[in-house]
């Protein structure tokens, strides 16, 4: 499968813990996106990447989020102190900047769940 | 402020009747739209881009700047087009700003 992947594709954790998401992008992609979905809404832009540099974080993207990718390949997303309310699906999604349209790529999703 | 209005979370049609899938928008700019579909069990996908201006699997969506709308139209329907449908906006050339989509079930 040459698509976007992610893992894990679930998570549970306690409230209060730290969780990381890896994604991994089409490998010639240079632009690399998080979204996160929460149900009955559609996918809200949290933060991109060209190569290694974070060029852009939504204003949902608190302290206790970060993102990094480096060496401009695959992404981490870590939310730190959990909290009930980041129970969500979490998308990443690649492009090629200067490609075919802006299509963006997604991945199958990491599903958080915090008790 | 950017935003994707899809007004309607269901839409049940029987199979073989014209489907139209609602999306306005709202943006300063010169937009880009898409259509992403989601079907059961299955990642997001892209079917239209409003630049293209073509066909995927009989669904055709035409930008209409004045009334800014970017409605999802196929004259008739099949059941595996069953799925949730969402509208998208690009902000330049990077992220997307997406509707709360639509679940179009299509009845036999």
């Amino acid at each position: 499968d040459t698509g976007v992947s992610q893992n894990p594709r679930h998570k549970i954790t306690k409230r209060g813990q730290n969780v990381t998401f890896r994604c991994d992008p089409i490998s010639e992609h240079n632009r690399l996106y998080w979204y996160r979905q929460t149900l009955g809404q559609g996918p809200e832009f949290l933060t991109y990447f060209q190569n290694e540099a974070q060029l852009e974080k939504s204003r949902l993207l608190s302290d206790r989020f970060s993102a990094e990718r480096p060496k401009g390949s695959f992404s981490t997303l870590e939310i730190q102190r959990t909290e009930q309310g980041d129970s969500a699906m979490y998308l990443c999604a690649s492009s090629l900047a200067g490609g075919d349209l802006n299509e963006q790529f997604f991945g199958p999703g990491t599903r958080l769940t915090v008790l | 402020a950017q935003r994707v209005t899809q007004p309607e979370k269901l839409l049940s049609v029987f199979k073989g009747a014209p489907v139209e899938l609602k999306c306005n928008y709202s943006y300063s700019g010169s937009p880009e739209l898409f259509w992403y579909v989601q079907y059961s069990r299955q990642r997001l996908q892209l079917l239209l881009r409003h630049i293209s201006r073509e066909s995927i699997k009989g669904f055709t969506a035409d930008l209409n700047k004045g009334e800014t709308s970017f409605h999802l139209k196929k004259p008739f329907a099949q059941e595996e087009d069953s799925a949730m449908y969402y509208c998208a906006l690009s902000k330049g050339t990077y992220k997307y700003i997406f509707g709360t989509g639509t679940r179009l079930k299509v009845l036999a």
